[in-house]
């Protein structure tokens, strides 16, 4: 099945650093999301992206839609001690609605 | 608008029982997917229904089933449980026009 390969898979960082993650793909997808999951929740919706080349923020963060469709990365600018949980790429399929999701990078932001 | 609700959010349960997990989606969404989320193997597609069937399935055993009513709201059901199927388990929900997927808290499911 399809693979993201999601990097890096932790971050320690000081508050007011900036971070940068990204996918990469095997295949292309036709959408790209980025999610962050706090402990005992589920994923919330960060940025979605929906075509090629795409550059899109929201607040701190900054997600791009890869060229070639199998990647994307994700920025967040001086970063807050809320920033703290795992965030997840996630590409959608052009068939389907079903998500394909990275690994997950741990972000851990020190006061 | 509501969130994605899912009940009951924890769960214990022992080896060779069933269990039902609920899941109701935002209001006017009518695509309700389900995933399994485990530290080994991450998040994981399980199945996907609009309008009361099944329109995409993932790479799970037939003892994972799903349904959905005609309101939307959605129930997967888990037979003869394994120590392996403890696992939060999320449900989604999307509009027809947007396709982005909203997620519930979770049911955590705990198999002894």
């Amino acid at each position: 099945g399809q693979q993201l390969n999601q990097s890096p898979q932790s971050m320690f960082i000081q508050e007011g650093e900036d971070v940068s993650m990204n996918c990469t793909s095997s295949s292309i997808f036709n959408t790209w999301l980025w999610y962050k999951q706090e402990p005992g929740e589920g994923p919330v919706l960060l940025i979605a992206l929906y075509k090629a080349g795409e550059l899109t923020s929201n607040g701190r963060l900054t997600a791009q839609f890869g060229i070639t469709r199998k990647d994307s990365f994700l920025n967040i600018s001086a970063s807050i001690p809320s920033d703290v949980g795992i965030y997840f790429c996630a590409g959608q399929e052009t068939s389907g609605s079903r998500l394909t999701f990275g690994e997950g990078t741990q972000l851990t932001v020190n006061p | 608008k509501a969130g994605v609700t899912q009940t009951p959010r924890y769960l214990i349960k022992t080896r060779g029982q069933q269990v039902t997990l609920s899941c109701s989606p935002i209001s006017g969404h009518r695509s309700v997917s389900w995933y399994q989320q485990t530290p080994g193997q991450g998040l994981q597609f399980l199945f996907e229904y609009f309008s009361e069937t099944q329109r995409n399935k993932g790479n799970f055993p037939g003892r994972f089933s799903g349904r959905q009513f005609s309101n939307s709201r959605s129930e997967m059901n888990v037979s003869t449980l394994e120590l392996g199927d403890s696992a939060l388990y999320l449900c989604a929900s999307s509009s027809p026009i947007a396709l982005v997927q909203f997620f519930g808290p979770g049911t955590r499911l705990t198999v002894l």
